[in-house]
C-alpha cells in the first residue's frame, strides 16, 4: 500500500522569500511521485511529477522538486514566492505500473500563503 | 494541452432527487476517468474508476447503487448522485487519463449542495 504525508497543513511565506513544501512518502517500491496545485473552488492542476528519471524534476511556474530516495522525499520548492502562488497544494503518489490506469493517493494537502 | 470540462460548476438541489455531473475530455480519448469526492480542507479520496464500456471499479466504501457512473464513450463519464442527501454535499472532481498509465488531466470540480 502506497500512502503520502504532507507536513504542515498550512504554509506562510513573504513574497520574495523561499518556497517549501514537505512530503514524504511510504512505498514498497520506488513509486511515481506528482505535485498538483489547486485554486479556490477549482479542479487541480499537474505543477510536476517523477517518473524515476532525473531525481531533480522542474515543473511549471518555477517549481521543482527533488527526490530522494534515501530520505522517501519529495520535497516541492520554489526559489521566491509571489502572491500568485497562494493556493492548496497537493503531493500525490502512484505506483509505477505502465499499461495500466494510475491510481493516485493523495496527501492531505498543504495551503500555502504569501504575504507582502 | 488535454482540458478536461466537468459540468454543472455548482448545484443545489433537494434532498431525495438525483443529480447528475458529467465529464468530458474535449481534445483526447480517454479509455479512463477517475471520480473523486473532496471534503472540506480535506484531501481528494477516489471513488471510483471508470473504464469506457465496462462497469467502474469502486473504492472500498463507496455505495455504487448511490453513485452511479456510466462511461459511454472516449469522451464522456456521468456521476449520478441517487436519492440526494445532505450528507451527500461536497466537491466532486473528475479526471481523465489519455493512456493507460499516462498523467491525468482534472476537470474544475462540481460543488453539490443537498438542502
Amino acid at each position: 500500500a502506497q500512502s503520502v504525508t504532507q507536513l504542515g497543513s498550512h504554509v506562510s511565506v513573504s513574497e520574495g522569500a523561499l518556497v517549501l513544501l514537505r512530503c514524504n512518502y511510504s512505498s514498497s517500491v520506488p513509486p511515481y511521485l506528482f505535485w498538483y496545485v489547486q485554486y479556490p473552488n477549482q479542479g487541480l492542476q499537474l505543477l510536476l511529477k517523477y517518473t524515476s528519471a532525473a531525481t531533480l524534476v522542474k515543473g511549471i511556474n518555477g517549481f521543482e522538486a527533488e527526490f530522494k530516495k534515501s530520505e522517501t522525499s519529495f520535497h516541492l520548492t520554489k526559489p521566491s514566492a509571489h502572491m500568485s502562488d497562494a493556493a492548496e497544494y497537493f503531493c500525490a503518489v502512484s505506483p509505477p505500473i505502465t499499461g495500466t490506469a494510475s491510481k493516485l493517493t493523495f496527501g492531505t494537502g498543504t495551503r500555502l500563503q504569501v504575504t507582502l | 494541452g488535454a482540458v478536461v470540462s466537468q459540468h454543472p460548476s455548482r448545484v443545489i438541489c433537494k434532498s431525495g432527487t438525483s443529480v447528475k455531473i458529467e465529464c468530458r475530455s474535449l481534445d483526447f480519448q480517454a479509455t479512463t476517468m477517475f471520480w473523486y469526492r473532496q471534503f472540506p480542507k480535506k484531501s481528494l479520496m477516489l471513488m471510483a474508476t471508470s473504464n469506457e464500456g465496462s462497469k467502474a471499479t469502486y473504492e472500498q466504501g463507496v455505495e455504487k447503487d448511490k453513485f452511479l457512473i456510466n462511461h459511454a464513450s472516449l469522451t464522456l463519464s456521468t456521476l449520478t448522485v441517487t436519492s440526494a442527501h445532505p450528507e451527500d454535499s461536497s466537491f466532486y472532481i473528475c479526471s481523465a487519463e489519455p493512456g493507460q498509465g499516462d498523467i491525468q488531466y482534472f476537470g474544475a470540480g462540481t460543488r453539490l449542495s443537498v438542502l
